[in-house]
């Protein structure tokens, strides 16, 4: 069975800092797929980031970098110069090989940005 | 240019009622979902279809229907809505089952 964690349920964050957001899981699949996704107010859900489990590099897209640990099993995004339109929940989900394309979400985690 | 869409945005209907959400998408994908988005934001697969075959049900009531006419088209029917039938359902699609899936706007089902 696979599972992912998010423990941390919401935070704030000052415009133009850093910030990271965990993401832990756990799957007994030897090949999986790690994602994060962005979901602001207005609700729609934006794919921001992948990392496959057997990328020898770090995903970056922009300011989202996914800080890959494979031995501990984290995958914690990083946004670098917070902006305001950043304020979103923000969910982690991870894709086994053998699970068809079935994403398992984590249970978000609430970004506020402050000016 | 919409990529995936879904109609309606917005659902509000009475217990017992029957209703659908369609969706469309445009990006020549062979693989579409729905997932479900609990008031506590919590997301869950229910379907999955590859090239108009179903792959992924998950433990989905009965009453939950899913149909899709071809590639580009995931449809969602529910018989006998119930009030816990309530969320936000998402249409989703992807090239493949391995890569990234984008999803619709959503519908916001409300029961009353």
């Amino acid at each position: 069975a696979q599972k992912i964690t998010q423990t941390q349920p919401g935070m704030f964050v000052q415009e133009k800092e850093a910030v990271t957001l965990d993401c832990t899981y756990d799957t007994s699949d030897p090949s999986y797929g790690l994602f994060w996704y962005k979901q602001p107010s207005s609700g729609e859900m934006i794919f921001l980031i992948y990392q496959g489990s057997y990328d020898q590099q770090n995903a970056t897209e922009g300011r989202y970098s996914l800080n890959f640990q494979k031995a501990r099993k984290s995958a914690n995004l990083v946004i670098s110069a917070s902006q305001l339109g950043d304020s979103a929940m923000y969910f982690c989900a991870m894709r086994g090989r053998n699970s068809w394309g079935k994403l398992q979400f984590g249970a978000g985690t609430q970004v506020v940005v402050t000016p | 240019d919409t990529a995936v869409s879904q109609t309606p945005k917005y659902l509000v209907t009475q217990m017992g009622n029957d209703k659908s959400i369609k969706c469309e998408q445009n990006l020549g994908h062979d693989t579409m979902y729905w997932y479900k988005q609990d008031s506590k934001k919590f997301l869950k697969i229910m379907f999955s279809y590859n090239n108009k075959e179903l792959i992924i049900n998950e433990t989905v009531p009965n009453r939950f229907s899913p149909k899709s006419p071809d590639k580009a088209h995931l449809n969602l029917h529910i018989n006998s809505l119930e009030l816990g039938d309530s969320a936000v359902y998402f249409c989703a699609s992807s090239q493949r089952v391995q890569v990234e899936q984008f999803f619709g706007p959503g519908t916001r089902l409300t029961v009353l």
